[in-house]
Parts: structure tokens; sequence; C-alpha cells
């Protein structure tokens, strides 16, 4: 494993329909990011999980957005009944296990998607 | 809360030019502080990073020094190439306090042959 994978690279989606991002890990790594970063703007945090239990969740965070982590392994964040304003990269990124400052999060290629 | 501030861009140099990318922060404790790439069509990757006052991380002939009496982390390359088209973001991260990064909004490099 060569790095932190996400599938789809793309999607475009009509308003109003349901989608679903899926993100693998590096295979050792325990916590688990999801960030969302729109046009000309840095990411933005959204939620976190360590192992697969979901610790904290930004305000960003509608009740349109869930996100899972069933097996502590890969993780799918689904957005629901999509609006426009969802049009952005989705960014995961997996932190080994080390005491604080030697944390370092490695990030995945994201999902972009466009809602039209 | 914490927060990170770059300055805006986009940045256009020529070839072998200096580069200075400014970023300060601000942290009521004692942040990691990273800068990350992210190049067209790519998600981020780490530049470099710093862990504590006066670090200096370096890679692929960048440079930058975690200044905790100015609360900066300025990004300097001597000569730029034109492979280093990109889009740069200062983030930090305070692992005792938050369990996150934050980044600032990132900054458009643009380098002319």
């Amino acid at each position: 494993d060569t790095g932190v994978s996400q599938d789809p690279r793309h999607k475009i989606t009509k308003r109003g329909q349901n989608v679903t991002f899926r993100c693998d890990p590096i295979s050792e790594h325990n916590r688990l990011y999801w960030y969302r970063q729109t046009l000309g703007q840095g990411p933005e945090f959204l939620t976190y999980f360590q192992n697969e239990a979901q610790l904290e969740k930004s305000r960003l965070l509608s009740d349109r957005f869930s996100a899972e982590r069933p097996k502590g392994s890969f993780s799918t964040l689904e957005i629901q009944r999509t609006e426009q304003g969802d049009s952005a990269m989705y960014l995961c990124a997996s932190i080994q296990p080390r005491q604080g400052a030697l944390r370092e999060a490695f990030f995945g290629q994201g999902t972009r998607l466009t809602v039209v | 809360g914490n927060s990170v501030t770059q300055m805006e861009g986009p940045v256009t140099l020529s070839e072998e030019a200096f580069l200075t990318i400014n970023c300060t922060y601000t942290a009521t404790g004692y942040p990691s502080l990273f800068w990350y790439v992210q190049y067209p069509g790519e998600g981020l990757q780490l530049l470099l990073k710093a862990t504590k006052a006066d670090d200096k991380g370096s890679n692929k002939g960048f440079e930058a020094t975690y200044r905790k009496e100015t609360t900066s982390f300025h990004l300097e390359k001597g000569s730029v190439q034109v492979s280093d088209s990109a889009v740069y973001f200062c983030a930090l991260s305070d692992w005792d306090r938050d369990d996150k990064i934050i980044f600032g909004k990132g900054t458009r490099l643009h380098i002319l042959p």
C-alpha cells in the first residue's frame, strides 16, 4: 500500500441525488480525516475517526452528510440530497499512530464533486 | 481559535527568481507547522514541516523556519523552476489541544520560463 486512495476521482451528479465517496487509508494508520476544499480556498475540516469511532464533526457537516468507518479501515462519506453548494473537492487523510508532533498526515488525491 | 494567514496570490515569478510566501499563525498552544503543495488536479503533498521554535524545515530546495517570536513560518526558495508552479498551503496542528490540521487559504504560484 503506497498511499491513501480515494474513489471516485470525479463525480458529476444532479441536484437532489445522493452520492457516496470512499477512502482507503494507509493500512496501519488509525486516524482518518475528511476535508472539503472549495475553489480558491484551503481545505476545511469535516470529521475524523480514530479506528471505527467518529470523534469529531465540524459544523460544516450538515445532517445531509454522514461518514462511516465500520471496521476501522476504509471510510465512506455520503451526501444526501446534494445541493450546488456541495460542489467541492473532498479530501481524505490518514495519520499514523505516533505521539503529538511526530504525527504526519498523508492525503489522498481527492474526489471532485460537481453538482449540476 | 487557531488560524493561519498566508499571502494572497497568484504570485508570478520568472524561472530562477527568489521566492518568498509569507505565513503567520495564531495558536493558543505550541503547534507544529507545515507547508503542503498541491499540483493541478492532485491532492495535498507535505512539502516540509517544523515542530518547535527555530526549527528549519527543508525539502526540494524549499525552506521555512519556525519563528515563535513573530508567529511566522515563511516559505522560501532561492531559485524557482517552472515545475514549482502549484498551490502552496501553510498549515498548523496543535495535537495536544486539537486533533486536526488547520490550513491557510493557499497561494497559487506561477513560474514563467
